[in-house]
């Protein structure tokens, strides 16, 4: 079983709409969660960290269930430039922990 | 401010051949990171430096070797390239590790013949 695992997509958005996904992880033990956005095989960039009690940037929403081990990703209001791929990232759990990458979920925002 | 620079952007090499893929940060981070990312998989990371002078192996190190440098510079080495070596190479670091994110550059696109 992968530790990181996404649903590869692609998630077809019409602009506007509102659109979510979600991460499962594997290890209990992980303190750190992160989604990243990849553009066409460009350089994964951080997108935003998420936090415990959830947290929001402007139209993104992230959320994590520890009980449940996932982390979801919701944008409101899709825009054209949102389309990407959509990187989970959960580090390791240890004192230091190196981070794992989930293999993207990709999404589509049409016009 | 840089970031994270890598070079070469592009290289092809024949098999066998070997080489160096430099990366350099400017954030003043402790830990460095290569990875390289095939189609439809995930980042798989090859080495990584926890601090200036370790280095330990990742997912994925057989064939390759790393330096780290000084604080900032970490390098890649193929020593003799193989097909399956083929890839898109990120270099990444972070303040520490563990709970911080990292910091990628624009990758190098490697292909062996």
């Amino acid at each position: 079983r992968k530790e990181v695992e996404q649903d590869p997509g692609p998630f077809n958005v019409p602009e506007g709409a509102t659109v979510a996904f979600n991460c499962t992880y594997s290890n209990s033990a992980s303190q750190s969660f992160f989604w990243y956005r990849q553009d066409c095989r460009k350089e994964p960039k951080l997108l935003m960290s998420v936090y415990s009690s959830g947290n929001e940037d402007g139209r993104f929403t992230a959320q994590l269930n520890r009980a449940s081990q996932y982390i979801s990703l919701l944008i409101r209001d899709s825009k054209l430039s949102d389309s990407a791929t959509y990187l989970c990232v959960v580090n390791e759990g240890t004192s230091w922990g190196k981070l794992q990458f989930g293999a993207g979920t990709q999404v589509v925002v049409t016009p | 401010n840089a970031g994270v620079t890598q070079t070469p952007k592009f290289q092809v090499l024949k098999t066998g051949q070997s080489m160096t893929l430099q990366c350099a940060q400017d954030m003043n981070h402790n830990s460095m990171y290569w990875y390289r990312q095939d189609p439809g998989m995930g980042l798989r990371l090859i080495y990584y430096s926890a601090s200036e002078g370790t280095t330990d192996k990742g997912e994925v190190p057989n064939g390759y070797n790393v330096s780290r440098l000084n604080k900032r510079e970490f390098s890649l080495r193929l020593e003799s390239a193989a097909p399956s070596q083929t890839s898109v190479y990120f270099c990444a670091s972070s303040e520490d590790g563990g709970v911080n994110p990292q910091h990628f550059g624009d990758g190098t696109r490697l292909s062996i013949l």
